[in-house]
């Protein structure tokens, strides 16, 4: 079965103060880990797509990189305004039980007080 | 470009009732996911359509069915409403394609049962 357990479970931030996001997955044929964010009764954002092991992708402040293993979201001098949820989900190869849906991890809450 | 658009934004029924919640996904994506996000339990995977037939299932019972129209739109039913059914439902939707499917979430459907 897919796993996805993402960590800290909560991370407090003072604005500026740089710091990364932890995404541990078991997967059965990696079709591709996804980051989003979500704020408070919205929907989730896509941010990021990863599939090969060394990826790293890139969007204003954050930047993501992948492994066989694990993926990581840095956050390089955050704001107050990137305050929120941050999921990370993975897509199993096709074939399986698991094919075509996203198995999501917990979340991370990032707050950065400014 | 329009994005997943979902109605209504909120609904309240009793116990015993039926639901239908409905989505839009963004113009040409052909697939259209559902997810359960309950307090505390995180995103959980309900249903995906493509191409108007249904792909795949999460562990859910029976009372949670679905439809996918000729225009790719979506139709989330839940019948026979449990307390525990209070959740934001979400609709996502992605073009199926070779290698990742990113899927892209809309503002969700507030679900409370009384």
């Amino acid at each position: 079965e897919d796993q996805v357990t993402q960590s800290p479970e909560a991370l407090r931030l003072q604005e500026g103060e740089s710091s990364s996001l932890n995404c541990s997955y078991t997967v059965s044929g990696l079709r591709g880990l996804f980051w989003y964010r979500q704020d408070p009764g919205k929907g989730p954002e896509f941010l990021f797509t990863l599939y090969s092991a060394g990826e790293e992708k890139e969007k204003e402040r954050l930047k993501a990189t992948l492994t066989k293993k694990e993926s990581f979201l840095h956050i390089t001098a955050p704001k107050p305004e990137d305050s929120a949820t941050y999921l990370c989900a993975v897509q199993a190869g096709a074939g399986g039980t698991s094919y075509g849906k996203l198995t999501f991890g917990q979340g991370t809450i990032l707050t950065v007080h400014p | 470009e329009a994005g997943v658009t979902q109605s209504p934004t909120h609904l309240i029924k009793t116990r015993g009732q039926q639901a239908t919640l409905r989505c839009s996904p963004i113009s040409g994506h052909t697939s259209v996911y559902w997810y359960q996000q309950a307090l505390g339990l995180g995103l959980q995977f309900l249903l995906w359509y493509d191409e108007g037939e249904e792909r795949n299932r999460g562990n859910f019972p029976p009372r949670f069915s679905g439809r996918q129209f000729p225009n790719y739109s979506s139709e989330l039913n839940v019948n026979a409403l449990e307390l525990e059914d209070s959740a934001l439902y979400l609709c996502a939707s992605s073009l199926i394609r070779r290698g990742p499917d990113t899927q892209y979430f809309g503002p969700g459907t507030r679900l409370t049962v009384l």
